[in-house]
Order: structure tokens, then sequence, then C-alpha cells
């Protein structure tokens, strides 16, 4: 069974900390991982793409891609209000790769 | 943002009817898909279209069933709704290049349905 892992949360987290999200996979031949960040009442939308190990960095937000540990988590660096929404983690079936496999999201809070 | 619209966007129906929701993009993106997410189970895909007149089931298809007689259009249908239905359906696009694994999925704003 392919699955795609997150905490639930929420996760509450101070204005100005670091927010680590995180997020396991069964499938070792998947090769792309998505973040995507849905807010209450609205549609998912697209922050991070990551495919190589290590960490990728977009201003506020870093992925970092374990293959090996099966693994891919998302840090928000000084976490703002705006921040607080679900957090998805979507990876990519090998051999179909126009579908994807989600995450049920981690609720992140950001306390001011 | 990538030009999908949703119809309707909320509905409330009874058990037994039938439901034709309608996803409509304007990107001429080959690939688009119906999802539903409920509370506990982020997205599941119930089918999907790499073409017009080509799809297939995701996991949770029994219930549904959908068409895609033009790139722009894929409709789902649920022949004979039951309360279990009740969620919110995501209509998705994508395009991706042959070779590649980048499957950057765009979505519509959502239609919520409730089923009596």
């Amino acid at each position: 069974q392919k699955e795609v892992e997150q905490n639930s949360g929420p996760l509450s987290v101070p204005e100005g900390a670091i927010a680590s999200l995180n997020c396991t996979y069964s499938d070792r031949g998947s090769q792309s991982f998505f973040w995507y960040r849905q807010y209450s009442g609205k549609s998912p939308e697209l922050i991070m793409f990551i495919y190589s190990n290590g960490d990728k960095e977009d201003g506020r937000f870093t992925a970092q891609l374990n293959k090996a540990s099966q693994y891919v988590s998302l840090l928000i660096r000084d976490s703002q209000p705006s921040d607080s929404a679900t957090y998805l983690c979507a990876v990519n079936i090998p051999r179909s790769n126009y579908q994807l496999i989600w995450g049920a999201g981690t609720k992140l809070i950001i306390k001011p | 943002d990538a030009g999908i619209t949703q119809s309707p966007r909320h509905k409330v129906t009874e058990t037994g009817t039938p439901v034709t929701l309608r996803c409509h993009q304007t990107e001429n993106h080959r690939y688009m898909y119906w999802y539903r997410q409920d509370p506990g189970h982020g997205l599941r895909l119930i089918h999907y279209s790499y073409g017009v007149k080509d799809t297939d089931k995701g996991e949770v298809s029994d219930g549904y069933s959908v068409s895609r007689s033009k790139t722009e259009d894929f409709l789902l249908t649920l022949e004979s709704a039951t309360s279990s239905q009740t969620s919110v359906y995501f209509c998705a696009i994508s395009e991706i290049m042959a070779g590649s694994s980048y499957n950057e999925q765009f979505f519509g704003p959502g239609t919520r349905l409730t089923v009596l």
C-alpha cells in the first residue's frame, strides 16, 4: 500500500519561530515531492517542490529530502500568523507520473 | 492563477438523486483530476483523465463516473448520491513533460456537496 504520512497536528508555533513539518513516504521509487499549503475553505496551492536529496530554499521556506530515510520536511523560518494553514505533502507514484499520493495534512497554527 | 473553474460551488441534494459536477479549464492542460477531501483523509483521487475520452479510476472511484469530451471540460457524475459522498470535491489540472516526474497540480476552488 503506497502511503504518505503526516502528523495531523495541530502544531502550534510562536510567531517568529521556526515551524518544522514532517512527511514520510512508503514507496522507495518516488522521485518528486511537493508541499502544498491550504487555507481553511480554500484550495491547495504549491509552495515547494524537491526531487534531490538535501535542502532547497525559497525565501522563508526550506524543503529537506532524505531518500534513504524516506522522509521530506518543510521548515518555515520567522513564522507569521499568515502561515497558519494546513500543509499537505504529496509524492509521485513511480511509473505513473501523472498521479500523486497525498498525506492527510498537518494543521499549523502560528500564535502572535 | 491557473484558469480553473468548478460549478456548482455549493450543492445540497437528496439521497438517490443524480449529481453532476463540472470542471472547466482554460490552460489547455492534458491531465485533469477529481479529488474528494474529507477530514482526516486528505485528498483522495476519484478519477483522472490523460486526454480527451481517456479516463481511469483512482482509489475511491466506486459510485462515481466521469467524462471528458473536450480538453477543457471534465465532468464528475454521482449516479445515485449517498450520504457518504458528502464531501468537498476538487478538480485539478497538470501538464507533464515526457520523461519528467514533475507533476505540479493546480486546483480549482472546490465544490461543497451535501447529500441529505
